[in-house]
């Protein structure tokens, strides 16, 4: 069965700095994501992770995927305040339905 | 245009009582799906669909029922309300077996009083 573990569960940054957020799976899976939810809002897609060594970048947000170590990470750099939110990781098999982490949530301040 | 949508947005009943949410998507996938997210957060799959066809069917209580008339369409009933339901309720869709990700509805936030 596959599940999926984060941490931190919450991550209280500074403005300037820079986190990570970690993603551990247990089984194999085909692919991992990452989503972002505001508050009260759904879900948004901001990476699709395929295969080992993959690293994909949007803006400040950096993700990366170990498929040998079953890690996903999450790096955030220079953290701002419109980073604020939570972050979930999920990862399936093909056609399957998402399993998610307990997500991140971020709170950035001055 | 809004890719997966979902009604009613807020749901406010009392136990006992039966209701529906509806979800549809106008990308031309052919899985939907019906997400949980309780109030921790925590998001869980309950139901899958294929082509109008259940795949994904989670330990759920027989009160929740999904059905599909068609791929673009999929919606959810529940009997019986009780207290613990209240949560948000997410739809999401996506071609099956693809590389691409499930995109989600705005939710459905229920509560049961």
């Amino acid at each position: 069965e596959l599940k999926v573990e984060q941490n931190p569960l919450f991550l209280s940054m500074q403005e300037g700095k820079n986190y990570t957020i970690y993603c551990n799976y247990s089984t194999t899976s085909d692919r991992l994501y990452w989503y972002r939810q505001d508050p009260g809002k759904s879900l948004e897609s901001l990476f699709v992770l395929l295969s080992n060594g993959a690293v994909k970048q949007e803006g400040r947000l950096m993700a990366s995927l170990d498929t040998k170590a079953r890690l996903s990470t999450l790096h955030i750099t220079a953290a701002v305040h419109d980073l604020s939110a939570t972050y979930f990781c999920a990862a399936n098999q093909a056609g399957t339905a998402l399993i998610f982490g307990k997500g991140t949530t971020l709170s950035v301040s001055s | 245009d809004t890719a997966v949508s979902q009604t009613p947005k807020y749901l406010v009943t009392q136990m006992g009582n039966d209701k529906s949410i509806k979800c549809e998507q106008n990308l031309g996938h052919d899985t939907m799906y019906w997400y949980k997210q309780d109030s921790k957060k925590f998001l869980k799959i309950m139901f899958s669909y294929n082509n109008k066809e259940l795949i994904i069917n989670e330990t759920v209580p027989n009160r929740f029922s999904p059905k599909s008339p068609d791929k673009a369409h999929l919606n959810l009933h529940i009997n019986s309300l009780e207290l613990g339901d209240s949560a948000v309720y997410f739809c999401a869709s996506q071609y099956r077996g693809s590389y691409n990700e499930q995109f989600f509805g705005p939710g459905t936030r229920l509560t049961v009083l």
